[in-house]
This record gives structure tokens, sequence and C-alpha cells, in this order.
């Protein structure tokens, strides 16, 4: 089954305590990408990553890194988590970049920190 | 700046009854995507249907159909038939050609729930 899968789908963590959230992918997808999600504010992009060892910052990247080291996995890193990087993250994937490309998207992983 | 406005926070339809869910954009940009996707209380992002600003036919999936009107920046989204399974979020989203790769620009979202 073609799908993006996120581990943990729940997290709770304290402050300064770095974290990885996983992400893969089966589908051979070239693009790759991680949003948070926020009341009110809808899904922000974070980083980006277009191929192997290629990424780039989105609208927040702030606390955040990433990594592209196979093309079907792309985690995210925060290396000294704070009270505002609670939120619900999603990873998704695209087979192409431009506008007729369907983001897929993974079930998302809920983080609070304290 | 390209900008989605979804203007409902919360909706309700009685089941088997159609609903319009809207959706408003701003963007300078003649090539752009609009999507539509359904979070249920679980939480995933579904993809629901996609409309290209080129494409001459509003898009339909199932029971899921567009109302895309270019002039007016509109892109609604019409569920035929409303199933209890349709409460959930709905998100419309962009993705502009020089939007960077993977970047969907969302709506803050229209809760919908269906009543029996």
């Amino acid at each position: 089954e073609a799908q993006v899968t996120q581990n943990p789908r729940y997290l709770i963590t304290v402050t300064g305590k770095k974290l990885t959230v996983t992400c893969s992918q089966n589908m051979n997808h070239e693009y790759m990408s991680w949003y948070r999600q926020d009341p009110g504010l809808g899904l922000r992009q974070i980083y980006y990553s277009m191929n192997v060892e290629v990424t780039d910052k989105g609208d927040v990247p702030e606390g955040y890194k990433v990594s592209r080291k196979e093309k079907r996995n792309f985690p995210l890193i925060l290396e000294s988590p704070s009270p505002n990087q609670t939120s619900l993250y999603f990873c998704a994937s695209s087979f192409g970049q431009g506008v007729r490309s369907p983001l897929h998207f993974g079930n998302g992983t809920r983080l609070t920190v304290t | 700046a390209q900008k989605i406005t979804q203007t409902q926070p919360g909706m309700f339809v009685q089941e088997k009854e159609a609903v319009t869910l809207d959706c408003t954009y701003d963007t300078s940009d003649q090539s752009y995507g609009l999507f539509w996707y359904k979070q249920p209380s679980s939480g995933e992002m579904i993809f629901l249907i996609y409309q290209g600003s080129y494409d001459e036919q509003n898009a339909t999936e199932g029971r899921y159909s567009l109302n895309f009107q270019k002039a007016r920046k509109s892109a609604n989204l019409v569920i035929s038939a409303s199933q209890l399974g349709d409460s959930a979020m709905y998100f419309c989203a962009m993705i502009p050609p020089g939007g960077g790769y993977n970047k969907l620009i969302f709506g803050a979202g229209t809760r919908l729930a269906v009543h029996p």
C-alpha cells in the first residue's frame, strides 16, 4: 500500500530534550516536506527536500533540522524543543513539484513540549 | 503574496443533503493549483480533489466537486449527499508556480458536522 509513515503518533517531552520524528514513504517520491498545524493558522511548511541531500527552509524553520540521506526517509529533528513547538506535525511527499502534484500526507505526530 | 481564505469556521448539514464549503484565494499568478483536503478527528490529511487554473471544466471526484470561478478567485467545494463520515475539518490549499517545492498554502479550515 502506497503511504507516508510517520512515527511516533504521539510524543510528550520536556523542554530541551532532543527528539526525532521519523518519516518514510514507499512511493519513490522525490519531493518531501514537513508541516506544522496550529489552530487558526492552517498548515505551515517547516522544511522541504527536492531529492537526496537537497533540502531548504520553508516558512517556519527556526528550531528544526532535517536530513535526507535516503530518498524514502526525511526525519525531522528538534535539537532543543521548546513549548512553542507544541503542535501537530505532518510529513508529506509528492511525485512532482508542479501545480499538478498533490501531496500525500502521513498520519501526523502530535507533539507536546512541557 | 498568495493567500487562501475560508470564511466559514463551522458548518452544519443534514445527512443526505448537499453542502458547499467556501474558499477564496488571492494570487497574481496565472498558473496555480487548488486542492481540498479532509482532516477527520483522527488527524490524518486526506487529499480530495484538485483544480488547475487552466482547467476548463470543474473538477469532480465522486461526491466531491469543485465550483471553480476564476474571475472571482473562488474554489468552493461541494459535497453531495452528505454522509456521517463526512464530518471533519476541510482545508482549501493552493500551490503557486513559484511557491517552492511541495509548498502548499493552506486556509484556516472549515469544520463540517453532518447530522443524522
